[in-house]
Order: structure tokens, then sequence, then C-alpha cells
């Protein structure tokens, strides 16, 4: 069964601790993106990769890390220096071919208190 | 920079009602234009694609426009059903792969 898988779907961390986010797939795309996703708000493109070993950061890098080691994999780090870290976050792939759609996973709740 | 923006932000209807739900854009050099559904804590399902060169798509009561002169969508619901009750986004694309969202129009379908 294809798709994308993110994991855990909800997650709760103290403040200052930095932590992970898990996003997996077996589609086969070469794209993979992070997006934050704020009450009320439309998507935030945080960072994204086209192929393995390279990322470029999107529009709200800002205390955000990633990796790009497998072409199925994507993890997200939210560190301690990213000031408002309580978000929904939503990993997404893509084929590299400009205009092809965005395939969504199910989100990770993250909450720092 | 691209902007995206969704009117309105709240829309209430009764069921079997057709509706309209407008996107707008300030880049009129986008490759494609993607509408999306989201349910409550739920990632997003595409719903149609349209590529620039292209007017419009369909996907059973589902119907989107798109005029880049004057940088607008529309997605078209006929027959609206309560089950169409989600959050409804949509997104440009321009430069390389990325997507800008607008912020969604949450749809309330009333049996």
């Amino acid at each position: 069964d294809g798709g994308i898988t993110q994991s855990p779907k909800y997650l709760f961390r103290k403040e200052g601790q930095n932590v992970t986010l898990s996003c997996e797939q077996n589609l086969n795309h070469d794209a993979m993106y992070w997006y934050r996703q704020d009450p009320g708000q439309g998507l935030r493109l945080i960072y994204y990769s086209q192929i393995v070993n390279d990322f470029q950061k999107g529009d709200i890098a800002e205390g955000y890390s990633v990796s790009r080691e497998k072409k199925e994999s994507f993890p997200l780090t939210v560190t301690s220096a990213q000031k408002n870290p309580t978000a929904f976050y939503l990993c997404a792939t893509s084929l590299r071919q400009q205009g092809s759609p965005l395939h969504f996973g199910n989100g990770t709740r993250l909450t720092v208190t | 920079k691209q902007e995206v923006t969704q009117i309105p932000a709240a829309l209430s209807v009764p069921e079997g009602e057709n509706l309209v739900l407008n996107c707008s854009f300030t880049d009129s050099a986008i490759y494609n234009l993607q509408w999306f559904r989201q349910d409550p804590g739920k990632g997003l399902t595409s719903l149609l694609l349209i590529q620039s060169s292209q007017r419009e798509q369909t996907s059973g009561r589902l119907n989107a426009s798109l005029d880049k002169s004057s940088g607008r969508s529309t997605l078209y619901i006929a027959a609206s059903q309560p089950g169409d009750s989600a959050t409804y986004l949509c997104a440009g694309q321009t430069s390389g792969s990325r997507l800008t969202f607008g912020e969604g129009t949450q749809l309330t379908v009333n049996p």
C-alpha cells in the first residue's frame, strides 16, 4: 500500500528540548517537503528536498533542521531555537517534474509546554 | 512573492446547494493551481490540479477553473452533501516545486 507515513500522530515535549518528526514514503517520489500549519492559517514551507543529500530552506526554516540520507525518509528536527514550535506539521512528496501534484501525510501535532 | 487569498473564510450551506469557492493569486506566472481538501486533524487530499495551459478540470461533482489573466481560480461543487464538509485549500505553484497556499475556506453542508 503506497503512501506517506508520519509518526507519531501526537507529540508532546518540554520547552528547550529538540524533537524529531518522522516522514517515510514508499511512492518512489524524489521531492519531499515539510510544511507547518497554524490555526486559521495556510501552510507555510519549512524545508524541501528534491534529491537525496540535498535540501533547501523554505520560508520559515529558522529553528528547524532536516536531513535527506535516503530517498524514502526526510526527518524534521524542531530545535530549541524555534520560538513557537507548537503546530501541526505536514510532510508531502511529489515527482520532480514541474507541475506534479503534491501528496500529503496525515500530519504530526506537536505540543511544546 | 506569490500571495494566495481565499474568500470566504467560512461558508455554511444546506444540503443539495451548488456552491463556489474562490481563490485569487498575485503572480500570474504560475505553473499550476491545485485544490485540496482537509478534514479536521488530517493531512491534505488533492482534489484537482489545473496546469497553466488549461482553463478547467473536472472530477465528479467538482469543477475547478483557472484564469491566469485575472489571477483567479474557482472550485465549483455541485449538489453539495454533508460529506463535503471540510476545509478547502488552494495552492499556486510558481518557481521550482514550491507551492504557496491560501488560508482555506471552511465549508459546512447542513443536512
